[in-house]
């Protein structure tokens, strides 16, 4: 079975620095896809951004960017010039290639930031 | 904008009482889903649906059934509500197809069972 592990519940940086949030995950499927959803609080869960297994190269949007490691089997994410709205409740989450779109969630880390 | 609505933000209700969870999307997604969150736990899936009246099992359906009767519509039911069922619970819907698979997640409803 895929599992998804998120190692650091809390995390905290200071305004305008940079963060990295680890995910690490298990699977035996060579075909599957990679996300980082954020919860804001008491706000509705959005995607940050989104990676395909088979590509390559590392998925960017804006300010936030993943390092995937395949081989490792390692998908984190890297927020730079951090700003007080990326305060929230970070989510990993894994999907198998195919037709089915469930999603296997990590337990999230809680990202606080400091002004 | 994609729109998941959920039909009540939080929820009290008694030990044994029949529950209903609402979910309404507006996008003609296929795919709809109920998780229930938890501190420490992340999302689990409790049930998903890819078509009307289409119904799978996800991680934890135990003490919980769905209906789906028409495409914008995903209900979560608690037949009779226990105290560990207390918990957030989040409504998503998706597309179906390639490169189409981001969820979109509703407000969520937090239910507290005494």
């Amino acid at each position: 079975a895929q599992t998804v592990t998120q190692s650091q519940p809390e995390m905290s940086v200071q305004e305008a620095e940079t963060v990295t949030l680890s995910c690490t995950y298990d699977t035996s499927e060579s075909d599957y896809y990679l996300f980082w959803y954020k919860q804001p609080p008491s706000r509705q869960m959005i995607l940050v951004i989104r990676q395909e297994a088979y590509k390559q190269q590392n998925a960017t949007e804006n300010r936030f960017s993943v390092n995937f490691q395949k081989a490792a089997k390692s998908f984190s994410l890297k927020i730079s010039d951090s700003q007080l709205g990326d305060a929230a409740m970070y989510f990993c989450a894994y999907r198998r290639g195919g037709a089915t779109n469930k999603l296997i969630f990590g337990t999230g880390t809680l990202l606080a930031v400091q002004p | 904008d994609v729109k998941v609505t959920q039909s009540s933000r939080y929820l009290v209700k008694r030990t044994g009482e029949k529950v209903f969870l609402e979910c309404v999307q507006d996008m003609d997604h296929e795919n709809m889903f109920w998780y229930r969150q938890d501190p420490g736990l992340g999302l689990r899936l409790i049930y998903f649906s890819y078509d009307v009246k289409m119904k799978e099992k996800g991680d934890i359906p135990e003490g919980y059934s769905v209906s789906r009767e028409k495409k914008e519509r995903f209900s979560l039911i608690l037949e009779s509500a226990s105290t560990n069922q207390t918990s957030m619970y989040l409504c998503a819907s998706s597309s179906q197809g390639f490169g189409t698979d981001t969820q979109y997640f509703g407000p969520g409803t937090r239910l507290t069972v005494l």
